[in-house]
C-alpha cells in the first residue's frame, strides 16, 4: 500500500538553485495537492489540483509552480529557492475535492535551503 | 485573524485523564470539519471527520461541532502516553472561488504517565 509518494526525502539546495519536488498516488484520486509545514504555523496550502488538468494556488504561492503531469502525480518546483522556503513539505490526495473528502498526506520531503 | 485558530499548547494532561483540543474558525459557510494527529517528524494523519452539529464519537474520541458558534473540538477520554502529539484541526473554508482545506497551526498534547 504506497499510497501517496514523494521524492526526495531529503533536499539541501543553495540559495538560487532550482529543484522540482515529485509526488505519485496509487488510490485513484482525483485531487491532489502541495503544502508546506513550518514551526508554529501549521500547514499551510501552497496549490491543488481538484482534477487532472486543473490546478489552483492556495495560501501561500508565491515562489512556486506545479504541474499536474497526469491523474497519478503531481509536481511542485521552486525555480530560485531562498532561505524562506526551508520548510517541510506536504503532498496529499482526496478522492474528489473539497469540501467533505479526507486528504491523505505522504511522508513529507524536508528541504533546506541555505 | 487566521481562518483557524487552536490554542499551541502544550496541553498537558495525566494519564487517564479526558484531552479536551479547540478549535475556532471564520467562515460560517464551512461545512467540512477534521482532526488530524501528527507524530514528530511524521505527516498527519486523519483522526475524526465531522459535518453535522452535535456529537460523533470513534472509540475513545469525541469531536463536537457547534457551527453557529464557529467552533469544533476533539476530546480524547483516557488519555495514554502514545497519544502525545500534536492535533491539528481542518476546515474547509470558502477562498478565491473555491474551497480549500486550511489547517489551524495545531495544539501539541502532552499525556504524562
Amino acid at each position: 500500500n504506497a499510497g501517496v509518494t514523494q521524492t526526495p526525502k531529503f533536499q539541501v539546495l543553495k540559495t538560487g538553485q532550482s529543484m522540482t519536488l515529485q509526488c505519485a498516488q496509487d488510490m485513484n484520486h482525483n485531487s491532489m495537492y502541495w503544502y508546506r509545514q513550518d514551526p508554529g504555523m501549521g500547514l499551510r496550502l501552497i496549490y491543488y489540483s481538484a482534477s487532472e488538468g486543473t490546478t489552483d494556488k492556495g495560501e501561500v504561492p508565491n515562489g512556486y509552480n506545479v504541474s499536474r503531469l497526469n491523474k497519478r502525480e503531481f509536481s511542485l518546483r521552486l525555480e530560485s529557492a531562498a532561505p524562506s522556503q526551508t520548510s517541510v513539505y506536504f503532498c496529499a490526495s482526496s478522492p474528489m475535492g473539497q469540501p467533505g473528502n479526507t486528504i491523505y498526506f505522504g511522508e513529507g520531503s524536508w528541504l533546506t535551503v541555505v | 485573524q487566521k481562518e483557524v485558530e487552536q490554542n499551541s499548547g502544550p496541553l498537558s494532561v495525566p494519564e487517564g485523564a479526558i484531552a479536551s483540543l479547540n478549535c475556532t474558525y471564520s467562515d460560517r459557510g464551512s461545512q467540512s470539519f477534521f482532526w488530524y494527529r501528527q507524530y514528530s517528524g511524521k505527516s498527519p494523519e486523519l483522526i475524526m471527520s465531522i459535518y453535522s452539529n452535535g456529537d460523533k464519537e470513534d472509540g475513545r474520541f469525541t469531536a463536537q461541532l457547534n457551527k453557529a458558534s464557529q467552533y469544533v473540538s476533539l476530546l480524547i477520554r483516557d488519555s495514554q502516553p502514545s497519544d502525545s502529539a500534536t492535533y491539528l484541526c481542518a476546515v474547509n473554508i470558502w477562498m478565491d472561488s473555491s474551497y480549500k482545506l486550511i489547517f489551524g497551526s495545531g495544539t501539541r498534547l502532552l499525556v504524562r504517565p
